[in-house]
């Protein structure tokens, strides 16, 4: 199957700092990236949908400047967290597919754990 | 309401037991149907993709799919501890940008030994 990966894994670090998290697919060109995010025992919050070469678009709520996704290849993604607080604390999650025609299904990356001290 | 609906559960089964697990979804646009399987810190993983009304087997697992009815279930026979996990049903909707897929809450699944 196809297969997609994130890192780091896991990151820590301070408030105030940016983190880059990174997310491939690795046997297959990724027309769409997805980013979501998951809190504790609750279900996966989608933050944006980036297309490779364009702009991302981002969810309501979401704010643009606080997580800067670029989709610069078919097969790499990146989700940049600027000036990290505390509350940005979560689980992170990109998934990939391959077309647009609907029938494709979502591939997802094992999770970036984020912890902000 | 929510355009996918899922029970969170959580759901407690002894092993061996055969397990059913449902969503129902509002919007009859929705076309290609999925089960995600999702281990606790870990990235979920598609178990189910399916598209016309009716089942569909792969090995233990069966997923349904009634669009006349707007439900969609997914069974597990012998259940394992190892099939402990939440397990997320998800819908592809077409809209303005394309292909977007709703998931479900998930249900959280425990197979007790």
């Amino acid at each position: 199957g196809a297969v997609v990966s994130q890192h780091p894994s896991w990151v820590i670090c301070k408030s105030g700092t940016s983190v880059k998290i990174e997310c491939r697919s690795l046997d297959f060109q990724a027309t769409t990236m997805f980013w979501y995010r998951q809190f504790p025992k609750q279900s996966l919050m989608l933050m944006a949908t980036s297309n490779e070469g364009s702009k991302a678009t981002y969810e309501q709520g979401v704010e643009k400047d606080k997580f800067l996704i670029n989709h610069a290849s078919l097969t790499l993604s990146t989700l940049t967290v600027t000036s990290a607080h505390p509350e940005d604390s979560s689980f992170y999650i990109c998934s990939a597919r391959e077309g647009t025609s609907g029938s494709e299904t979502q591939y997802f990356g094992p999770g970036t754990r984020l912890l902000v001290l | 309401q929510k355009e996918v609906e899922q029970d969170p559960g959580p759901l407690s089964v002894p092993e061996g037991a055969i397990v059913s697990l449902n969503c129902t979804y509002s919007n009859s646009a929705f076309q290609y149907f999925m089960w995600y399987r999702q281990y606790s810190r870990k990235g979920p993983e598609l178990l189910m993709y399916t598209y016309s009304s009716g089942n569909k087997e792969d090995g233990r697992f069966t997923a349904q799919v009634d669009k006349s009815s707007k439900y969609i279930s997914l069974f597990i026979r012998d259940s394992q501890p190892s099939d402990s996990a939440t397990y997320l049903c998800a819908a592809n909707l077409l809209n303005t940008g394309g292909f977007k897929t709703i998931f479900g809450a998930g249900t959280r699944l425990f197979v007790k030994a």
